[in-house]
C-alpha cells in the first residue's frame, strides 16, 4: 500500500491551462503539505495543512489554489499555467503536533508538470 | 525567516572513502535538523535527524553532528557505497509539530567503485 499518493505523475500542457494535482495519504496523518521541486532541484514549501485548515502559505502567486477536503487529502490546482510552473510537485504528509511526532516528512512519488 | 545553506553542490568519492556534507542556518530558534536523501527520480526519504539538545547522532554507517552555537550541522558517511549516490538535503525547522521545515540547496554525491 502507497502511503502518500499522487497522480498524476506526468502532466504536460500548455502556457494558460488551468490543471490539477491531487494527493492522498494513508498514514492516519493530520498534517499535509504541498512542495516544489524546480530544475535545479532546490525543495521550497509552498502549502501546509493541519487538519483541513491552511496553516502555511509560502507567497505563493494565488493561481495556486490548494484544498483539502478531508485530512487524508491535499488537492493543488493551477490557474493559467505559466513557464514558470514547470517542476516536480510534492505532495508531503506528518503525524501533526504531539508527543507521538518524531518530526519525519513522508514525501509522495512528486507529479512532474511541464508547461510548454 | 529561516536560511540554510549547503556545500558542496557536488561531492565525487571513491567506494570506501568517508563523505562530508555542511550545512548552516540562521535562525537560532530552529531546533529541528534533518537530513533527507533523494535517489534519482525517486522521493526524498528521511536518512537522519537531530534535534538542538544533542550535539551528535549516529546510526550505522552515517552521523549527524550539531554546532548550536555556531549554527553549523554535518553530515558524515563512512565507508562510502555506489548506492549511496544520491542527492542529499539538509533541513532546519523550529517546531516538528507543524513543519515548516526549510530545506538547503542540496548535494549531489557521487561514489565510484
Amino acid at each position: 500500500d502507497t502511503a502518500v499518493s499522487q497522480t498524476p505523475k506526468y502532466l504536460v500542457t500548455q502556457m494558460g491551462n488551468d490543471k490539477s494535482i491531487k494527493c492522498e495519504q494513508n498514514l492516519g496523518h493530520d498534517t499535509m503539505y504541498w512542495y516544489k521541486q524546480d530544475s535545479k532541484k532546490f525543495l521550497k514549501i509552498m502549502f501546509s495543512y493541519n487538519n483541513k485548515e491552511l496553516i502555511i502559505n509560502e507567497t505563493v502567486p494565488n493561481r495556486f489554489s490548494p484544498k483539502s477536503p478531508d485530512k487524508a487529502h491535499l488537492n493543488l490546482h493551477i490557474n493559467s499555467l505559466e513557464l514558470g510552473d514547470s517542476a516536480v510537485y510534492f505532495c508531503a504528509s506528518s503525524p501533526g503536533a504531539g508527543g507521538m511526532n518524531t518530526g519525519e516528512l513522508f514525501f509522495g512519488e512528486g507529479s512532474r508538470l511541464t508547461v510548454l | 525567516g529561516e536560511n540554510v545553506e549547503q556545500h558542496p553542490s557536488t561531492l565525487s568519492v571513491q567506494e570506501g572513502d568517508s563523505a562530508v556534507i555542511k550545512c548552516t542556518y540562521s535562525d537560532s530558534a530552529s531546533n529541528y535538523f534533518p537530513w533527507y536523501k533523494q535517489e534519482l527520480g525517486k522521493r526524498p526519504q528521511l536518512i537522519i535527524d537531530i534535534r538542538s539538545n544533542v550535539g551528535e547522532k549516529k546510526d550505522q554507517r552515517i552521523a549527524v553532528t550539531l554546532n548550536k552555537t555556531a549554527k553549523h550541522f554535518s553530515l558524515h558517511i563512512t565507508e562510502t557505497q555506489p548506492e549511496d549516490s544520491a542527492v542529499y538535503f539538509c533541513a532546519a525547522s523550529w517546531d516538528t509539530g507543524f513543519q515548516k521545515l526549510v530545506f538547503g540547496t542540496g548535494t549531489r554525491l557521487l561514489v565510484s567503485p
